[in-house]
């Protein structure tokens, strides 16, 4: 069962544009992440954010968890056709162990 | 360093075939991973593995799949019979084993087409 609702489910932007993707999730976590999908390089693991912090950056990578609203967001800045890709949010829960929970995933498609 | 290795990459077979899944993960992970991905949709875990021991198999179909991680390194995902609704990418992934962060590193994949 997936956890995690991703909103959009599609986004189309032009490079240099920022793109926000967000996830809503269920239950209590120790950790959500992110991770990004294409069809060249598979599935690669991007942020982890922990349930005790509120933002993370990482290069042009900025996350936010607001475990009150069981909700996060990612924003890529000044994106790049490189970008182009579907992108996962997943949780960690803090009774599963390390199981991780998948959403359905935002597909970005960045056009030059 | 090599990431996890996932043989074959496509695989095409009629139903009520039986099927299986290589998977080497990264040196020294011990934690390992089976996961279902169907199309549109995020990975679903099916099995995870603690060196030798299967440790969450509950998402895992057992009536017709099954798996194992002999010697804490290698895992095979087997399917048998196969079932037109197995199409799926089959995921392998591995973690250190670390206890409350879990940074999984994911391989490329096999593709599954039940026909």
């Amino acid at each position: 069962s997936q956890q995690g609702e991703e909103d959009p489910q599609a986004l189309s932007i032009q490079e240099g544009e920022n793109a926000t993707m967000n996830c809503s999730y269920k239950t209590s976590i120790n950790n959500l992440q992110w991770y990004r999908q294409n069809s060249g390089r598979g599935l690669v693991h991007l942020i982890l954010i922990r349930s005790n912090e509120r933002e993370k950056h990482s290069g042009r990578l900025r996350v936010t968890l607001d475990t009150s609203k069981k909700s996060s967001s990612l924003l890529i800045t000044a994106s790049r056709a490189a970008d182009t890709a579907s992108y996962f949010c997943a949780t960690q829960e803090s009774t599963s162990g390390s199981r991780l929970t998948f959403g359905e995933g935002t597909q970005l498609t960045v056009n030059p | 360093e090599a990431g996890v290795v996932q043989s074959p990459r496509y695989k095409i077979i009629e139903k009520k075939q039986p099927v299986a899944f290589w998977c080497n993960p990264i040196s020294g992970h011990n934690t390992l991973y089976w996961y279902l991905q169907n199309l549109g949709q995020g990975p679903e875990l099916l099995i995870r593995y603690e060196n030798e021991e299967a440790v969450d198999d509950s998402q895992l179909p057992k009536d017709r799949f099954s798996a194992e991680r002999l010697k804490g390194v290698d895992s095979t995902l087997k399917i048998q019979p196969a079932e037109l609704g197995d199409s799926a990418v089959y995921l392998c992934a591995s973690s250190l084993g670390q206890r409350g962060e879990e940074t999984q590193y994911f391989g490329p994949g096999t593709r599954l087409l039940v026909l």
